[in-house]
Parts: structure tokens; sequence; C-alpha cells
């Protein structure tokens, strides 16, 4: 079945250090990986994704992450914070071979930018 | 073009009675999913709908719970008998198909059982 993992329940950053988010995923076909970010009682909104081509994926507000193949590893990268990055961060996958089409979603990773 | 719709933001009901949730998906989407966010927890998928069929339900409680996607209108997320437990937010979601697109999320349906 597939799976995902945010080892990290909280990550803490002073503003304008650089910020990676981790996450790794278990699936049986091809994945398909996503960022979502939520803030305080909103929706999640949508990052960036990984289909296939270049492991290095750019998104939203300056963002990107890492297709790790080997590792099963997806990790969420910006080069420098900003306070208002603080949100609630999520890793999801959907399973190419998974007709069902849901996306499963790790637990969360609260990100924490301070001044 | 609208994004994802939900409402009501807010819903308070009485242990016992029915709340019912809706979600408008995006124009041109035909997949929706809908999701439950329990406090200080991730997201759990409930239930995968396209137009008048359910396609994955594996993550919807047996009982009391239900979900329907019709021809024509929002999609219907119905709680019989709620419960305390049932208190969290609901998020739907839209995509146009399956495979390698995002979906888009609405705002979600906070539910408070009183």
């Amino acid at each position: 079945a597939q799976s995902v993992a945010q080892p990290e329940d909280q990550v803490n950053v002073a503003e304008g250090n650089p910020l990676t988010v981790k996450c790794t995923y278990s699936v049986s076909g091809n994945p398909y990986l996503f960022w979502y970010v939520q803030y305080p009682n909103r929706g999640l909104q949508f990052l960036l994704k990984y289909i296939t081509g270049d492991n290095l994926v750019k998104g939203s507000y300056g963002f990107e992450a890492e297709f790790n193949k080997s590792q099963t590893s997806f990790h969420l990268k910006k080069p420098s914070a900003l306070v208002s990055d603080s949100a609630l961060y999520f890793c999801a996958v959907r399973d190419e071979d998974n007709q069902g089409g849901k996306l499963i979603f790790g637990q969360g990773t609260e990100l924490s930018v301070k001044p | 073009n609208a994004g994802v719709m939900q409402n009501p933001r807010h819903l308070v009901r009485r242990r016992g009675q029915e709340a019912r949730l809706r979600c408008s998906p995006m124009k041109g989407h035909s997949h929706v999913y809908w999701y439950r966010q329990l406090p200080e927890e991730g997201l759990k998928f409930m239930v995968y709908l396209q137009k008048e069929n359910i396609i994955d339900e594996s993550g919807m409680p047996k009982e009391r719970f239900s979900a329907e996607f019709p021809k024509e209108g929002p999609s219907i997320l119905r709680i019989q008998q709620v419960v305390r437990g049932d208190s969290a937010a609901y998020f739907c979601a839209s995509s146009p198909r399956q495979g390698n697109t995002e979906a888009f999320f609405g705002q979600g349906t906070r539910l408070t059982v009183v």
C-alpha cells in the first residue's frame, strides 16, 4: 500500500536561512508526488508536484523539491526562508497504479520561521 | 474560474442531529475527494467520487456516514446522528482526472458537535 512519511512534526528556521521539510514515500508503481501548504483555518494550497523528468521541481513562492528515487524521498526546500512561510506543510503521493486516484497525505510538518 | 466551494464554513450540531456538508468542485472537474482533519492531525482520506459513482470509500466509517455526487448539483457528505468525535474540519478537493494532476481544495467545513 502507498504511504507517505514526514519524520519531523516541527521545523524551526531563522528568517533568511535555508529550509528543508522532509518527506519519504512508498508506492508500488510510479509515484506522483505533491506538496501542499495550509495556513491557519484555511484549506490546502498546492505548491508543486513531481510527475516525471527533472528531479528538481520548482513551485510557488520560491519553493522547490528534490525527487530522489533511490532514497524514495521528496524533500521540500527553499534557499531563504520568510516569516510568512510559517505554516503547516503536507507531502502527498498518488500511485500511478492506484486506480482509486486518491492522494495519500503525510501527517504534516509545522514550519516556524522566526525573525 | 471559481475555486472549490464548500458550505457552510462552520456548522454546529447537537449530538444526534444530522450534518450535511456541501462541495461544489471547480468547473470542469468530475473527481471529488473528501478528507477529514482532526486537531493536531493530518488529513485522512474518506471517500472518492465521480459523477453518480462512488469510486473508493475505504476511508469512510461504515455507519452514519454517506456521500454522493449527483449528476447535477454539489457533492454532499452526510453524517447522521452526530457524536462529539465527529467534530473536525472536513475538506473537499476536486481534480479534472486521475493520475498526474493535482487536486484543488476548498476552504473546509468546520463541524462542531455540542
